[in-house]
Order: structure tokens, then C-alpha cells, then sequence
């Protein structure tokens, strides 16, 4: 009854080696998120697609993108991964934006950069 | 930006115990949430309260969005070891905020011994 997918559970890459981390979701939901944790840390939202419309947090580096081909899927993209970037990635879905109670997460994904 | 002041940020309890941890704003918020997060897992959804004064319960555990909208606590009662996790609290500032995006306290660390 899995109901926001991350795939995979753990990735392991290089420095500098372009990764991508996968979501989908089965709820249908307009609104999907991208937080970055760290370690003894809360959630930091890195961007969000309401819909087609992406948008981005002002203090998330360029190195990470986002693509949402279709309602189900979301992507985030690391271009050139450095250690610092070495983190659980979090997927998240709401209803839509204001729906905040709607906002389920996904199990992530630990990111390791050797 | 929104900043949300979450205590204690560990404890260390005796099963069956009861457990409080409270979160603090200097400004007003909507909605209040509460998460719990396993390791190695996403955030799931314990409690959501909209109004100010509002007392919500889920099995063994109560939250309260106080009076003034600043602050919010979360009890669990007779703790069991499952209970062990992070705890979030998360707002939504009055009016929206930015693009709905959720603030999030730093956590607390629950540890039960048996």
C-alpha cells in the first residue's frame, strides 16, 4: 500500500558523478517535494512542482534539478555531487500547496558520495 | 526567516513513563504538525491541529496548538519502546508564508529503555 516511492533506498556515488534520485506516487497528489536532511537535522526543502509549475527554494544550490514528466514521477537531479551533498533525500506529496496536513512522505533515499 | 524552537532535543525515559516536548515561535502560525521519524525512514504524520486551543489525540498520544499560536506541545503517555524516534514539530505561518512551505523544528530524540 506503499503510497510515495523513492527508489533507490540507498545510492552510493562518486564526487562529481552525476546521480538522480527517484519518486513516484500512487495518491494522485498535485504537489510533490524535495527535501535534503542531514544527519541530526530536520528536513530542508530543496523545490517543489505544484503541478508543471517548479519551484524553487532561494537558497538551493544549482547543482541539484528537478524534472516531473507526469503527475506520478518526480527526479532530482545532482549534477556534480560533492561530500557535502551526502545526505537523506526525501520525497514528499501534498494535495496541493496548502494542504499541508495532506503531506505524506516518502522513505528516501541515503545519498553517499565517496 | 520562520524559525521554530523545539525542546527537549533528546531524553532518555524508562518505559512506560509519559513523555512531553514542546515547540516555540516568535510569530503566529495556521497549523501546527507533528512527525515521528523512524531511522532510515521518511516522517509520518502523527498529529495536525488548525485552531488555536485545539486538543488532539491519537491512541497515546495528545498534541495542543496553544493559545497565543506560537507554541504547540506534544505528550505521549505510558511510552513504549516503539515510541523511540524523532519527533518534528512543523508550522505553517499565518497566511501561508511562503509558497505554503512548511517550517520545521530541529527534532527531538526519544530513547525508551526497556
Amino acid at each position: 500500500d506503499a503510497m510515495v516511492i523513492q527508489n533507490p533506498r540507498y545510492q552510493v556515488t562518486q564526487f562529481g558523478k552525476p546521480v538522480t534520485l527517484s519518486c513516484s506516487q500512487t495518491l494522485n497528489h498535485n504537489v510533490m517535494y524535495w527535501y535534503q536532511q542531514k544527519s541530526s537535522q530536520a528536513p530542508k526543502l530543496l523545490f517543489h512542482y505544484y503541478d508543471k509549475d517548479f519551484n524553487n527554494e532561494a537558497d538551493t544550490p544549482d547543482n541539484f534539478q528537478s524534472r516531473r514528466p507526469n503527475t506520478s514521477f518526480c527526479f532530482l537531479d545532482i549534477r556534480s555531487p560533492g561530500l557535502g551533498d551526502a545526505a537523506m533525500y526525501l520525497c514528499a506529496t501534498s494535495r496541493d500547496p496548502s494542504s499541508v496536513d495532506t503531506q505524506y512522505f516518502g522513505p528516501g533515499t541515503r545519498l553517499t558520495v565517496l | 526567516g520562520q524559525q521554530l524552537n523545539q525542546s527537549p532535543q533528546s531524553m532518555f525515559i524508562q518505559e512506560g513513563e509519559d513523555v512531553s516536548m514542546n515547540c516555540t515561535s516568535s510569530s503566529i502560525f495556521n497549523t501546527w504538525l507533528w512527525y515521528k521519524q523512524d531511522p532510515g525512514e521518511g516522517p509520518v504524520l502523527l498529529i495536525a491541529l488548525y485552531k488555536a486551543g485545539e486538543l488532539t489525540s491519537n491512541g497515546r498520544l495528545t498534541a495542543q496548538f496553544g493559545i497565543t499560536r506560537k507554541d504547540s506541545f506534544l505528550n505521549i503517555s505510558a511510552s513504549i519502546p516503539s515510541d523511540v524516534g524523532i519527533y518534528f514539530c512543523a508550522g505553517l505561518p499565518l497566511g501561508g508564508g511562503s509558497n505554503y512551505k512548511l517550517t520545521f523544528g530541529k527534532g527531538t530524540l526519544l530513547t525508551v529503555n526497556p
